[in-house]
């Protein structure tokens, strides 16, 4: 069975800090994860994935994640938080053996002060 | 590309009524879901079709709720008793047909509210 976990309900930053979402998975083969954030009323949009090869995935608004098998982890990563990244984070994964949708964390909200 | 276009965006109803969402998928995308966000439960699937074709729907929580996709751009979530329980967010979702590597697109959601 996949499954998500992404530990901390809420995750509080001063704006230009950087931050961590974290995020670990487990499925029983290799997998696909992504990273998705919603703004308030609004929809998820998908900021990045990681497939396969370089370990580091560069996304949308500078985000960044860093895939890490041995530690089952895909952390959500940003060098300079902005107010305006204040929005709640999801993680998800597939099992890449096969075409089951997405499974999602809990969502974490991350809080950028200014 | 539009995106994924839900309909209505807010439905504010009593207990007892039928409520009916809709989807229309991105044009050429074979996967389509329906999820259901709250503060208490999270994200949760509620069913999936493939090529038109329900799919798994063990996320349905109950009779109440049904849901169809009658063609390639068109897909409806009914809730016949509404109760206000299934007040939420319900979002709709889709996806190309090649590759489990394929991410979901969701739609902006409808914000259902049962007095």
């Amino acid at each position: 069975a996949q499954s998500v976990a992404q530990p901390e309900d809420q995750v509080n930053v001063a704006e230009g800090n950087p931050l961590t979402v974290k995020c670990t998975y487990s499925v029983s083969g290799n997998p696909y994860l992504f990273w998705y954030v919603q703004y308030p009323n609004r929809g998820l949009q998908f900021l990045l994935k990681y497939i396969t090869g370089d370990n580091l995935v560069k996304g949308s608004y500078g985000f960044e994640a860093e895939f890490n098998k041995s530690q089952t982890s895909f952390h959500l990563k940003k060098p300079s938080a902005l107010v305006s990244d204040s929005a709640l984070y999801f993680c998800a994964v597939r099992d890449m053996g096969g075409n089951k949708p997405l499974v999602f964390g809990k969502g974490t909200r991350l809080s950028v002060i200014a | 590309d539009a995106g994924v276009i839900q309909s209505p965006r807010h439905e504010v109803t009593e207990m007892g009524q039928e409520v009916t969402l809709r989807c229309k998928p991105i044009s050429g995308h074979d996967y389509l879901f329906w999820y259901r966000q709250t503060m208490m439960r999270g994200l949760e699937l509620l069913i999936y079709f493939n090529n038109n074709v329900p799919i798994d729907d063990s996320g349905m929580p109950e009779d109440r709720f049904s849901a169809k996709m009658p063609n390639a751009s068109f897909s409806t979530l009914k809730i016949q008793p509404s109760e206000p329980r299934d007040s939420a967010v319900y979002f709709c979702a889709s996806s190309p047909r090649q590759g489990a590597y394929n991410e979901q697109f969701f739609g902006p959601g409808t914000r259902l509210t049962v007095l």
